[in-house]
């Protein structure tokens, strides 16, 4: 099955600095790659998203970038503010086969912003 | 529009007690999915429905373990009989339909702790 790495598991950056988090998969038949915001006693919520027939996709102060060919995608934070402190997951799926829609998840990133 | 509900929020039971968790989608949301969510490590499915019918459940441990899906709409997690390892955060998710990759949507999750 699909094994997704993440990497750094925390990150600390100043208030204003940028944060970079990455991740890696095992399976090329992944095509789907979102990225989730957990906060302290909240479920995950998606933040943004890239499929496999896009190189990059920005929406605001974030933006992810997929490379097909090492397998690999990245989450860029610029102008970090406090309130974007908490552990961000990133994920992998594909839409075919037997684990069709099926979330594999990093162990995630714990990101402090500090003011 | 009203999100993922899930309840309780929060269970302790000693080992070898049974539990369950309740999960109520949003409106219109075909497929609905459970996942653990052990301290410190991302979410890892254990069972989706499509509708009331069962999808994946390759995952779940079946000997102590089994969810159900009635009438396509709420859905029941039960554990019988719980062990330590299960002390973990049940999060449910929902989803228009696993076809095309659609969004998943989080509910806040129940923290069990098993004693």
């Amino acid at each position: 099955g699909e094994n997704v790495e993440q990497h750094p598991s925390t990150l600390s950056v100043q208030e204003g600095d940028s944060a970079v988090i990455k991740c890696t998969y095992s399976d090329s038949a992944s095509n789907y790659f979102p990225w989730y915001k957990q906060e302290l006693g909240k479920g995950p919520q998606l933040i943004i998203d890239i499929r496999s027939n896009v190189g990059e996709k920005k929406d605001q102060r974030i933006a992810v970038t997929l490379n097909k060919t090492a397998k690999h995608f990245s989450l860029h934070i610029t102008e970090t503010q406090p309130e974007d402190s908490a552990v961000y997951f990133c994920a992998a799926s594909k839409d075919r086969g037997s684990t069709l829609g099926r979330l594999y998840f990093g162990r995630g990133t714990q990101l402090t912003v500090w003011p | 529009e009203a999100g993922v509900a899930q309840s309780p929020r929060y269970k302790i039971i000693e080992k070898r007690q049974s539990v369950a968790f309740w999960c109520n989608p949003i409106s219109g949301h075909a497929t609905l999915y459970w996942y653990q969510q052990i301290l410190g490590q991302g979410p890892k499915l254990l069972i989706q429905f499509q509708n009331n019918g069962v999808v994946d459940d390759s995952q779940l441990p079946k000997d102590r373990f089994s969810a159900e899906r009635l009438k396509g709409v709420d859905s029941t997690l039960k554990i019988q009989p719980a062990k330590l390892e299960d002390s973990a955060v049940y999060l449910c998710a929902s989803s228009l339909g696993a076809g095309g990759l659609r969004e998943q949507y989080f509910g806040p999750g129940t923290r069990l702790t098993v004693t």
